[in-house]
C-alpha cells in the first residue's frame, strides 16, 4: 500500500540554525499538510497546500516556517530560525481529495529536537 | 475552535473488554474521524462518521455520533493487546476547514 514518507526521522539542531524537513506525499494524492506534536501533547495543525499554494494556515505558521513543492514529489517544511519550543515530533500528511476524501494519511513524523 | 476533546485521558483494561472512548468538539462539523497513534509513529485513520450519520462499524470498531450533544463514541470490543496505543478524534468545520485533533485518549491493554 502506498505510503507517506518522510526523511530524516530524527533531526537534531542547535537554536537558531535552519531546518529542512522532507515529506514525499502519496503520489496521486493532491492535498498536503504539517501537523506537529510536541511530546505527549495534541497534534496541532500547522499548514495545508493545494495546487502549490498554501490554502489555510494555522496562528503557529509565522515567518520563521514555509513550505514548498519542488518538484512534483517532494513537499518540505522550512523552519529559518529554530527556537528550543519548536522542539517537537512534525507530521507530514496528504489526501486525494479533501472533500471526496477527507481521511489524511499520515507519515511516521521527524522528531525535531532543538538544543 | 472546534476542537475535539477525548475522554478519558488514560484508559486501561484487560484483554477481551470492550473499550470505550468519547470525544466532545463545539463547533458545527462536516465530518468526524477516529485515528489510532502507536508510541512514536504516525496517525492511522480508522473510521469516518459523516455529520448525517448516527452510527458506523468497522470490525471491531463502532462509532456514534450524536450532533445535538456535539459528541462522539469510539467502541473497539474483544480488545487486544494490539489495541494499545493512542486515540484521536478529529473534526473538519462546515467550509471544508483542516482536520483539528483532540488531546487523545491513550488506551492500554493488558494481556
Amino acid at each position: 500500500e502506498p505510503e507517506v514518507t518522510q526523511t530524516p526521522s530524527h533531526q537534531v539542531t542547535q537554536m537558531g540554525q535552519e531546518v529542512i524537513l522532507r515529506c514525499v506525499p502519496i503520489s496521486n494524492h493532491l492535498y498536503f499538510y504539517w501537523y506537529r506534536q510536541i511530546l505527549g501533547q495534541k497534534v496541532e495543525f500547522l499548514v495545508s497546500f493545494y495546487n502549490n499554494e498554501i490554502s489555510e494556515k494555522s496562528e503557529i505558521f509565522d515567518d520563521q516556517f514555509s513550505v514548498e513543492r519542488p518538484d512534483g514529489s517532494n513537499f518540505t517544511l522550512k523552519i529559518r530560525s529554530t527556537k528550543l519550543e519548536d522542539s517537537a515530533m512534525y507530521f507530514c500528511a496528504s489526501n486525494p481529495d479533501s472533500r471526496a476524501s477527507p481521511a489524511l494519511h499520515f507519515g511516521n513524523g521527524t522528531r525535531l529536537t532543538v538544543t | 475552535s472546534q476542537q475535539g476533546e477525548e475522554d478519558p485521558q488514560a484508559l486501561s483494561i484487560q484483554e477481551g473488554e470492550n473499550a470505550t472512548m468519547n470525544c466532545s468538539y463545539k463547533t458545527s462539523i462536516n465530518n468526524l474521524q477516529w485515528y489510532r497513534q502507536n508510541s512514536g509513529r504516525g496517525l492511522v485513520h480508522l473510521i469516518l462518521i459523516r455529520s448525517n450519520e448516527r452510527e458506523k462499524h468497522s470490525g471491531r470498531l463502532r462509532v456514534t455520533l450524536d450532533t445535538s450533544k456535539k459528541s462522539s463514541s469510539l467502541l473497539i470490543t474483544a480488545s487486544r493487546a494490539a489495541d494499545t496505543a493512542s486515540y484521536f478524534c478529529a473534526t473538519d468545520g462546515v467550509g471544508n476547514t483542516p482536520l483539528v485533533f483532540g488531546k487523545g485518549t491513550r488506551l492500554s491493554v493488558i494481556a
